[in-house]
């Protein structure tokens, strides 16, 4: 089935600890992002790409690292956990900034 | 600070009636979108319209947009209970290809 695929689908974890959230997607779209979730909010950019090789950081980067080595995978890894991270992570992908994007199913991470 | 604002945060509506919710943004865009999020999903990408472009249909969907008063809306037709969720606008901000920022959202409730 065609689209974005992330793992896992639900994490707890220390502080202090590290993880990668992973994300791919086989529709061979050149853009992909990654955005949490708070309750009550909207969604907040933290890394993008536009291809292999590229990325940047979006509104709330601090604590998160991304790269892009191929254009199918989008990890994002956390550094050392904290509880402000305790959201819901969604990664999406786009063919190029005429389409719109999809979405993965999000993964629900719980820092305690 | 997030891109878009949604207007109103909440809308609630019966079966039939139709509804509206307006998207304020602060920036130049290359294009705007909207996505429908149901409860503790993924989004789901409804429409996307271009900066040169005022209006545009898919459906029961209406999207409109004003560069001039950086303002869009959405108009959904005829509602139905399979309606109900949150809608996002979304820009993708002139200039930075792929950065795609979202707003806080409008939750719509439609009764039957």
């Amino acid at each position: 089935n065609a689209g974005v695929t992330q793992t896992p689908k639900f994490q707890v974890l220390k502080t202090g600890q590290s993880m990668t959230l992973q994300c791919a997607q086989d529709m061979n779209h050149e853009y992909m992002s990654w955005y949490r979730q708070d309750p009550g909010m909207g969604l907040r950019l933290i890394h993008y790409s536009v291809g292999a090789g590229i990325t940047d950081q979006g509104e709330v980067p601090n604590g998160y690292n991304v790269s892009r080595s191929t254009t199918e995978d989008f990890p994002l890894r956390l550094l050392s956990a904290a509880p402000s991270q305790t959201s819901v992570y969604f990664c999406a992908s786009s063919q190029d900034a005429s389409y719109g994007y999809t979405f993965g199913s999000g993964t629900r991470l719980t820092v305690v | 600070s997030q891109q878009g604002e949604e207007d109103p945060q909440a809308l609630s509506i019966q079966e039939g009636e139709n509804a509206t919710m307006n998207c304020s943004y602060k920036t130049s865009i290359n294009n705007l979108q909207w996505y429908r999020q149901n409860s503790g999903r993924g989004l789901v990408h409804l429409i996307l319209i271009r900066s040169n472009e005022r209006e545009k249909h898919s459906g029961r969907l209406r999207v409109t947009l004003d560069t001039s008063k950086k303002s869009s809306s959405l108009l959904i037709t005829a509602s139905r209970a399979a309606d109900t969720a949150s809608y996002f606008c979304a820009t993708d901000e002139g200039g930075s290809w792929g950065k795609l920022q979202f707003g806080a959202g409008t939750q719509v409730v439609v009764t039957p």
